[in-house]
């Protein structure tokens, strides 16, 4: 069964426009959630990460999400987006085994000039 | 600082042929991990090693195996590679099993034919 969903494969916007990334999962507890993104031809790098306390965390390049439990997403967010950003990003969830997080298949950002 | 550093970046094998997979890590991190990336897919953890001396399977470790030589250096062999064994293969540490973020090296591409 699927444990983490992001429904868009990918996603074009246009550079200075704001930005919205959507992860939904399903879990038995309350889970710890993770961001990360990837360059082309290069690892992944942790964007921000939720474990307990503010729904709201803030990353690194300007990025946010936001964890509610009632919807169960983590989306991730960014008020203006820069041609930087265009990457793939992955949301995470965990954990399972006690040492296993589950990846989603991850948003393709393509940003216009 | 190298980070996570993995050889090769590239291989061609063809079916039933042997190959180990190098990662080193130079962080002093204790967990290591194997994910392997497929389109769609994002990435399933293979095999893990919480610390040195102990490895795991994760969700996918059909076909595999692996050895935690020691703190640093995590391997991945593949004893007779199959075409479904055609992924991109990602080493990646952390200071602890469970809850800190995941460091990557910026994977290998192993197509077998």
């Amino acid at each position: 069964a699927q444990s983490v969903t992001q429904p868009d494969i990918h996603i074009t916007v246009s550079e200075g426009a704001s930005l919205e990334l959507r992860c939904n999962y399903s879990y038995g507890a309350t889970p710890y959630l993770f961001w990360y993104v990837q360059s082309p031809g290069q690892g992944l790098q942790l964007l921000l990460k939720y474990f307990s306390g503010d729904t709201l965390v803030q990353g690194i390049k300007g990025f946010e999400a936001e964890f509610k439990r009632s919807q169960s997403s983590f989306n991730l967010r960014k008020p203006s987006v820069h041609w930087s950003d265009a990457a793939e990003y992955f949301c995470a969830v965990g954990p399972y085994n006690n040492n296993d997080m589950r990846f989603g298949a991850g948003t393709r950002l393509t940003v216009k000039p | 600082n190298a980070g996570v550093t993995q050889t090769p970046k590239f291989q061609v094998l063809k079916t039933g042929q042997s190959m180990t997979l190098q990662c080193a890590q130079d962080m002093n991190h204790n967990s290591m991990y194997w994910y392997r990336q497929d389109p769609g897919m994002g990435l399933r953890l293979i095999y893990y090693s919480a610390s040195e001396g102990t490895t795991d399977k994760g969700e996918v470790p059909n076909g595999y195996n692996v050895s935690r030589l020691n703190k640093r250096e995590f391997s991945l062999r593949l004893e007779s590679a199959a075409p479904s064994q055609t992924s991109v293969y990602f080493c990646a540490s952390s200071d602890r099993p469970w809850g800190s973020p995941l460091h990557f090296g910026n994977g290998t591409r192993l197509t077998v034919t």
